[in-house]
């Protein structure tokens, strides 16, 4: 069964400054996806990341994947308050393309 | 960009009745549509796959007879929830699956807030 988790749950940062979210995946995908969800919305599509070594940046977020460690990783630089909002990573199930969602990372910028 | 529309925005119903949501692709054909619940400050949980023309796929866990599935065509897919109760009270994401250039992307609908009194 496809497990996605997320790290960390919850993040207030100041502006500013840099971070990173964490995504972890249990069995073997050919692509991740990364969301933005702001408060009683749906997603936005943020990143498609398809292959191992892929990166991808718009804007302050900055998103890779390693397939042989299972991992993704979205990086904020310089956060801003427009930021805030739910990040979301899901991962396509090889077997059916479903897709599976992470945990969610909430996160809060403040001046 | 492609477009997914799911209407309604919201809804309040009373226990023991059933309520219908809606999901169109408005400028492409998507024969997969999946569909999600959300609980407030959790993830989203696929609740099930649907499928133009054929049976639905539920997850594990969720009763096929209480969220009836339609997809009676390559833009539209129905959700009906059945006999609703005040847990069932929750926020519905529907999403629509496009294959291009090889990679399939997903569109979500802007969600329904189910709330049952």
């Amino acid at each position: 069964e496809l497990k996605v988790e997320q790290n960390p749950l919850f993040l207030s940062m100041q502006e500013g400054k840099n971070y990173t979210i964490y995504c972890n995946y249990s069995t073997t995908s050919d692509r991740l996806y990364w969301y933005r969800q702001d408060p009683g919305k749906s997603l936005e599509s943020l990143f498609v990341l398809l292959s191992n070594g892929a990166v991808k940046q718009e804007g302050r977020l900055m998103a890779s994947l390693d397939t042989k460690a299972r991992l993704s990783t979205l990086h904020i630089t310089a956060a801003v308050h427009d930021l805030s909002a739910t990040y979301f990573c899901a991962v396509g199930k090889m077997s059916d393309d479903k897709l599976i969602f992470g945990t969610g990372t909430r996160l809060q910028v403040f001046p | 960009g492609a477009v997914v529309s799911q209407h309604p925005s919201w809804v309040i119903c009373k226990s023991g009745t059933s309520v219908k949501i809606e999901c169109r692709s408005l400028d492409f054909q998507a024969t997969t549509m999946f569909w999600y619940r959300q609980f407030p400050k959790q993830s989203l949980m696929l609740m099930a796959t649907s499928n133009e023309g054929s049976k639905a796929t539920y997850e594990q866990g969720v009763e096929k007879d209480k969220f009836l599935i339609n997809h009676a065509s390559l833009t539209l897919s129905t959700l009906t929830v059945t006999s609703a109760h005040p847990e069932d009270s929750s926020f519905y994401i529907c999403s629509a699956r496009e294959r291009i250039g090889g990679i399939y992307g997903y569109t979500f609908g802007s969600g329904t807030r189910l709330t049952v009194v």
